[in-house]
């Protein structure tokens, strides 16, 4: 079982949509949980840090579900910049330094 | 806003040739990483580095690898002989200890082909 997984998408979705993506993860020890965004051939860049109450940044919000071991994030009104591929990152088994990568979801958002 | 910056955005080298790459981490941030990801394939983990230590490595990091901070600024990754599969985007990332979420932030990558 993979430790990170992520349906890899791509999600076409027309711009003004709302789409949500879910991330499954399966250490349960696991403390720390990330969005980061990767556009094309370049370095990825955090979204937003996920936390246990959800937390919500713009358009953007973030839920964690402890008991079901999974991420989710939400794009309200997308637009097409939002147009890149979503990776979930999880603080590894036994450290908290070490992130465990999805292999990411690739969103288009399509005008 | 800081940023993490890396050189060179392309490195081309032959195999069984020695490269280092090299970062310049956010200058408050204690911890430092190195990542790469293999063209169409997930980001993975290589090395933390601490106090001038490694304080974690994957099983990718072997003994072909090596890090160091030469100085109080610059944060390098070599690798010995390289090999064709070597061949990917690596990441160069800091992250502030003092954060609790241990948000990591990345640098724009070095490119590496193995010809």
């Amino acid at each position: 079982r993979k430790e990170v997984e992520q349906d890899p998408g791509p999600f076409n979705v027309p711009e003004g949509a709302t789409v949500a993506f879910n991330c499954t993860y399966s250490n349960s020890a696991s403390q720390s949980f990330f969005w980061y965004r990767q556009d094309c051939r370049k370095e990825p860049k955090l979204l937003m840090s996920v936390y246990s109450s959800g937390n919500e940044d713009g358009r953007f919000t973030a839920q964690l579900n402890r008991a079901s071991q999974y991420i989710s994030l939400l794009i309200r009104d997308s637009k097409l910049s939002d147009s890149a591929t979503y990776l979930c990152v999880v603080g590894g088994r036994d450290s908290n330094y070490q992130l465990i990568w999805g292999a990411g979801t690739k969103l288009i958002i399509k005008p | 806003e800081p940023e993490v910056t890396q050189t060179p955005s392309h490195q081309v080298t032959q195999m069984g040739q020695e490269v280092i790459l090299r970062c310049v981490p956010i200058s408050n941030h204690l911890y430092f990483y190195w990542y790469r990801q293999i063209l169409g394939q997930k980001v993975e983990f290589l090395v933390s580095f601490y106090n001038n230590e490694i304080s974690e490595k994957s099983e990718i990091f072997d003994d072909q690898f090596s890090v160091e901070r030469p100085d109080g600024s610059n944060f390098t990754l070599k690798i010995r002989s390289t090999k064709l599969e070597d061949s990917a985007m690596y990441f160069c990332a800091s992250s502030d200890l003092l954060v609790p979420t241990y948000e990591q932030y990345f640098g724009p990558g070095t490119r590496l082909t193995v010809t």
